[in-house]
């Protein structure tokens, strides 16, 4: 079946400093990628969904310059949080989105800003 | 705006006994549901999804039901497995060029063995 690599699983940081997060379809072609964040016990909330090669498109709220996403490729999403603050910890999450795969979701990213 | 809700924060069974989890949704642009399995700190795994135009879809000892004129979709797990143990998260697309997925809450089941 399909897989989503998301890579790292945990990291921590120092605020003010970026980090960056790696989404990788393995064996198929992602035409569209989405990356969620979660706190503790609320549901997943989309904060922007990216095409290949185009600008991602942010959901209210989510400011895009801390949280820049790049989609060079088809199998290739990353989520760079910038100037990383503690407010800023939490389980983010990508998926991607093939045509005959429907959604795949990676095993997500624990972040903690210290 | 909550447009998923899961209204049940967690849900306790005997395994072998039947597992319901509820869902409501406010959009009624939304045409496609899906419901995810999650462990913790891991990603969602999906389990089961049912288009608007239907009203039951079953998948071995997982069933979906949609009730579009109450909004509202259950899945029913029998017989219910110590393994099921796990958040499950219901969720609602209205398909166009973005494929949005908006999530409810999430629904902690314990299956007692």
């Amino acid at each position: 079946g399909a897989v989503v690599s998301q890579h790292p699983s945990r990291v921590i940081c120092k605020s003010g400093t970026s980090v960056k997060i790696e989404c990788r379809s393995l064996d198929f072609q992602a035409t569209t990628m989405f990356w969620y964040r979660q706190f503790p016990k609320q549901s997943l909330m989309l904060m922007a969904t990216s095409n290949e090669g185009s600008k991602a498109t942010y959901e209210q709220g989510v400011e895009k310059d801390k949280f820049l996403i790049n989609h060079a490729s088809l199998t290739l999403s990353t989520l760079t949080v910038t100037s990383a603050h503690p407010e800023d910890s939490s389980f983010y999450i990508c998926s991607a989105l093939a045509r005959l795969n429907g959604y795949t979701f990676g095993s997500g990213t624990r972040l903690t800003v210290v | 705006d909550q447009q998923v809700k899961q209204n049940s924060p967690s849900l306790s069974v005997q395994e072998g006994r039947i597992s319901i989890l509820n869902c409501d949704y406010t959009n009624s642009m939304f045409d496609y549901f899906l419901w995810y399995k999650k462990y913790p700190a891991e990603g969602p795994t999906f389990l089961i999804s049912i288009s608007s135009i239907k009203d039951k879809n079953e998948d071995g000892r997982f069933t979906v039901f949609l009730n579009k004129s109450a909004k509202h979709l259950s899945l029913h797990i029998v017989p219910s497995q110590p393994g099921d143990s796990a958040v499950y998260f219901c969720a609602g697309s209205s398909g166009g060029s973005n494929y949005k997925l908006t999530f409810g809450k999430g629904t902690l089941l314990t299956v007692n063995p």
